[in-house]
């Protein structure tokens, strides 16, 4: 079975400072790993999927993350934060591929960032 | 605007009572699928359709039940509620069933069961 673990439910950050969200995934097969965005009362926006193009995932609003099959990680980062930036993020995982190929997501429980001024 | 509509967007009720939430997927998308959030249980997966199957089951209870219809809208069918139903139910929509597609999500709507 896939799991997905954040690491810190809350981060605060100044804002223009580095923003550093943890993932860490289990999987038996090569994973497909996502990270999404709630701001409140919204629901999830996409910001980057990792299919294992490349390890180095660019996404939307200037964040990005790197898959790390070592460490079994998929590190959420941004250089400057920006008070727009505070939300609740996730980070998913897709179930196994194969014979079950379904595109559920397993998430993970969410960090909110905070970012003070 | 993810592209995906989800109706009602709020929706108060009794313990005991049956709601149906309706989902409009993106057009072309032909996969939907439904989540829920709550504070104790986090964003759990509930079930998938893919071009009017069903594809995939996750944590839904046996109270619940979902279709997707020809014109690929999708309804989830909450039944017997009780006060731990309250949530937030999301539908979230794809290309296609498989891994690794993006899903674009609704709004959401928020059940509350009094």
């Amino acid at each position: 079975a896939q799991s997905v673990t954040q690491l810190g439910s809350h981060v605060s950050v100044s804002e223009g400072a580095l923003v550093l969200l943890r993932c860490n995934y289990s999987s038996s097969v090569p994973p497909y790993l996502f990270w999404y965005v709630q701001y409140p009362n919204q629901g999830l926006q996409l910001l980057l999927k990792y299919t294992s193009a490349a390890t180095l995932v660019k996404g939307i609003n200037g964040f990005e993350a790197e898959f790390k099959k070592s460490e079994t990680s998929f590190h959420l980062t941004k250089p400057s934060a920006h008070m727009s930036d505070a939300a609740e993020y996730f980070c998913a995982v897709t179930a196994d591929r194969g014979s079950s190929n379904t595109g559920k997501l397993i998430f993970g429980q969410g960090t909110t960032l905070q970012v003070k001024p | 605007d993810s592209g995906v509509t989800q109706t009602p967007k709020h929706l108060i009720t009794a313990t005991g009572q049956r709601v149906t939430l309706r989902c409009s997927p993106r057009s072309g998308d032909l996969s939907v699928y439904w989540y829920q959030q709550s504070l104790d249980q986090g964003l759990q997966f509930l079930i998938q359709y893919y071009n009017g199957e069903e594809r995939a089951k996750g944590n839904i209870l046996e109270r619940f039940s979902a279709q997707q219809f020809p014109d690929l809208h999708s309804e989830l069918n909450l039944s017997s509620l009780e006060l731990g139903d309250s949530a937030l139910y999301f539908c979230a929509s794809s290309v296609a069933g498989g891994t690794g597609y993006e899903q674009y999500f609704g709004p959401g709507t928020r059940l509350t069961v009094t």
